[in-house]
């Protein structure tokens, strides 16, 4: 199966900044076939991309997505309050569709 | 408006069996995927594996298979997770959520506790 490694584990910032974070595949993921996901404490996660870099209906032009192959990175360009949070890619290139293991994104 | 909910907690003792639900609406519920995802306490993501309604096709994450059963009842717009023998580490919250690639919309969750 496809191993989703994510960097870093924790990424402190402060609101209004850039946040660049990274998952890395153990193998080629085809077709960029990679979605992103935020979870907030005690809720469902929610999807913010798909195909690497489409954005989901009513995410915000803030949140980006990159990548191909066995590298992806989310982008945040400018941190709002809200998007502290974690967040978690998925690959759905191979059977199994796994996940990695989260980035929490944490207020410095 | 798109919607999947599930069922409530449960809290049970190793070796009973438990079935849980995820009701869709909002859309055709026979014409899209649903997937299981495990999220163990402090933990990450986990994809167990996911249904067609429309003819019951199953697809298990091997580290499921076995361990858990996938069903749908296209009939009543439901999908299912059960198990036959729980043990503690089941304990974790499971999600169902639409699709069969990316997921979206996502169910509120259904938190089970297996304990003595």
């Amino acid at each position: 199966e496809i191993v989703l490694t994510q960097s870093p584990g924790t990424l402190s910032l402060s609101p209004g900044e850039r946040a660049t974070l990274s998952c890395r595949a153990s193998q080629s993921v085809s077709s960029s076939y990679l979605a992103w996901y935020q979870q907030k404490p005690g809720q469902a996660p929610r999807l913010l991309i798909y195909g690497a870099s489409s954005r989901a209906t009513g995410i915000p032009d803030r949140f980006s997505g990159s990548g191909s192959g066995t590298d992806f990175t989310l982008t945040i360009s400018r941190l709002e309050p809200e998007d502290f949070a974690v967040y978690s890619c998925q690959q759905y290139g191979r059977s199994p569709y796994t996940f990695g293991q989260g980035t929490k994104l944490e207020i410095k | 408006e798109v919607q999947l909910v599930q069922s409530g907690a449960e809290v049970k003792k190793p070796g009973e069996s438990l079935k849980i639900s995820c009701k869709g609406s909002g859309y055709s519920f026979t014409d899209y995927w649903i997937g299981w995802v495990r999220q163990m306490p402090g933990k990450g993501l986990e994809w167990m594996g996911i249904i067609y309604p429309g003819d019951s096709d199953a697809r298990y994450s091997p580290s499921f298979q076995g361990q858990v059963t996938i069903s749908a009842d296209k009939s009543i717009g439901t999908a299912y997770l059960q198990w036959s023998s729980l043990k503690a580490s089941d304990t974790a919250m499971y999600y169902c959520a639409k699709g069969g690639s990316w997921f979206d919309p996502w169910g509120q969750g259904t938190l089970v506790t297996v304990s003595s």
